[in-house]
């Protein structure tokens, strides 16, 4: 089956790390995605990481992968208020005439002053 | 590049009444998705085109809804005859298909209040 979950919310303190958790069901997914959404706007990709992939880092990004147990995080150091947004992980699915993603449903992260 | 461009960004209608909402994907794209969000649902795929033909329509949610791509430059959703369950932030995204990670890039989204 296809499903993608994902805490609703999550509150921190500025200058501290967030982790945002995802954990998908499909085994043969091949690129898994994070994509950030501030008030009002559209989703805006934020990174992926392939499935063969255990770790990609992009600034104060890391994305964390394991295989094995299907979990996906995203880890933002040092997060700061403009970081406040939802989060949504994604899987794209093997198969087919194009890359048909899933989505979680999102992570309210909310960082207080 | 201009981004995926979407019009309008906001429409207010009654009931009843019809409703088309437009995409412009990002030029060279060739796949186009239509999203649907709202607070029950979360982040919903209705339809998505490749090469301007449709090929998985499983999440258009009943006949009011009728998703067209005339060429690879534009589409159109249209609800008609539009209902109050239909409120929600529609989004188009585009993408190139095969890409490497073949990225879906989201438009800003049009915010609809049928009344």
């Amino acid at each position: 089956g296809e499903d993608v979950e994902q805490s609703l919310f999550l509150s921190v303190r500025e200058g501290d790390s967030s982790v945002i958790n995802c954990t998908y069901t499909d085994s043969s997914s091949t690129y898994l995605y994070w994509y950030k959404q501030e008030p009002g706007a559209g989703l805006q990709l934020l990174t992926y990481i392939f499935s063969n992939m255990d770790m990609k880092q992009d600034q104060r990004l890391t994305v964390l992968l394991n295989k094995k147990d299907k979990h996906l995080s995203l880890r933002i150091a040092d997060t700061q208020t403009g970081d406040s947004a939802i989060y949504f992980c994604a899987e794209r699915l093997v198969g087919g005439a194009t890359n048909k993603l899933i989505f979680g449903t999102g992570t309210l992260l909310a960082v207080q002053p | 590049d201009a981004g995926v461009i979407q019009s309008p960004r906001h429409e207010v209608t009654e009931m009843g009444q019809e409703v088309t909402l437009r995409c412009k994907p990002i030029s060279g794209h060739n796949s186009l998705f239509w999203y649907r969000q709202t607070m029950m649902r979360g982040l919903e795929l209705l339809i998505y085109f490749n090469n301007n033909v449709p090929i998985d329509d499983s999440g258009m949610p009943e006949d009011r809804f009728s998703a067209k791509m005339p060429n690879a430059s534009f589409s159109t959703l249209k609800i008609q005859p539009s209902e109050p369950r239909d409120s929600a932030v529609y989004f188009c995204a585009s993408s190139l298909v095969p890409g490497g990670q073949e990225t879906q890039y989201f438009g800003p989204g049009t915010r609809l209040l049928v009344l």
